[in-house]
């Protein structure tokens, strides 16, 4: 069956420290984007990639980046790691067409010190 | 632009009860309407979806919403609850100008108790 998997799932770090917090997906979707969850915010956008070497800002983009190499992988890097960005990471993939389903990792949660 | 908002942060309910989540939306233009639930320390996982048509939309796990364009509200029922439908709930909306990209509310937390 397809998938989305994200690693790790738990990571604790250092304010100040590089971090990269991996996503792939097996459901061959050209969508992919990468959320926080945070309490009281719901979900919100950090990035997303529509194809190979596509990135996109999203809402709270500030202090992160992503790459996207291939169809299956679009990992997210916290250049420099603050306290504000202790959150849970989700990443989602979906088919190209505006109505179509998200799918959603089982998520990672990050805490910064 | 897009917005979504929750009216309720939780909602404890007995077994067994009805219940109604409810989400009202704004746009200026057509919007597709989301449910997903996110069971504890798991993922988001689609209840059920809107995109056009018959207003009333039959979900997974007994759930259905309905889309009422005059109220831009798309609220969430179940007429009979279970102590595993204990989860986080989220509304989201998705519009053609909006690129696949959905906008979510702030979350219900449905709490049921034996």
């Amino acid at each position: 069956d397809a998938e989305i998997t994200q690693s790790p799932r738990h990571k604790i770090t250092e304010t100040g420290r590089q971090v990269t917090l991996a996503c792939h997906q097996t459901w061959n979707h050209n969508n992919m984007f990468w959320y926080r969850q945070d309490l009281g915010h719901g979900l919100r956008l950090i990035h997303y990639s529509y194809g190979v070497q596509d990135t996109n800002k999203g809402e709270v983009s500030d202090g992160y980046s992503v790459s996207r190499s291939n169809t299956e992988d679009l990992p997210l890097t916290l250049e420099s790691a603050a306290s504000s960005q202790t959150s849970v990471y989700f990443c989602a993939s979906s088919g190209t067409s505006v109505s179509d389903t998200q799918y959603f990792g089982p998520g990672t949660r990050l805490t910064v010190l | 632009a897009q917005s979504v908002t929750q009216l309720d942060s939780q909602v404890p309910v007995f077994e067994e009860a009805p219940v109604e989540l409810r989400c009202n939306y704004s746009s200026s233009v057509s919007v597709y309407l989301f449910w997903y639930v996110q069971y504890p320390n798991q993922g988001l996982q689609l209840l059920l979806k809107y995109l056009s048509g018959s207003t009333l939309v039959k979900g997974i796990n007994g759930f259905e919403a309905e889309f009422n364009k005059s109220q831009t509200s798309f609220h969430l029922r179940k007429p009979s609850v279970h102590i595993s439908d204990t989860a986080e709930y989220f509304c989201a909306v998705s519009a053609d100008n909006q690129g696949g990209k959905l906008i979510f509310g702030q979350g219900t937390e449905l709490s049921v108790k034996p």
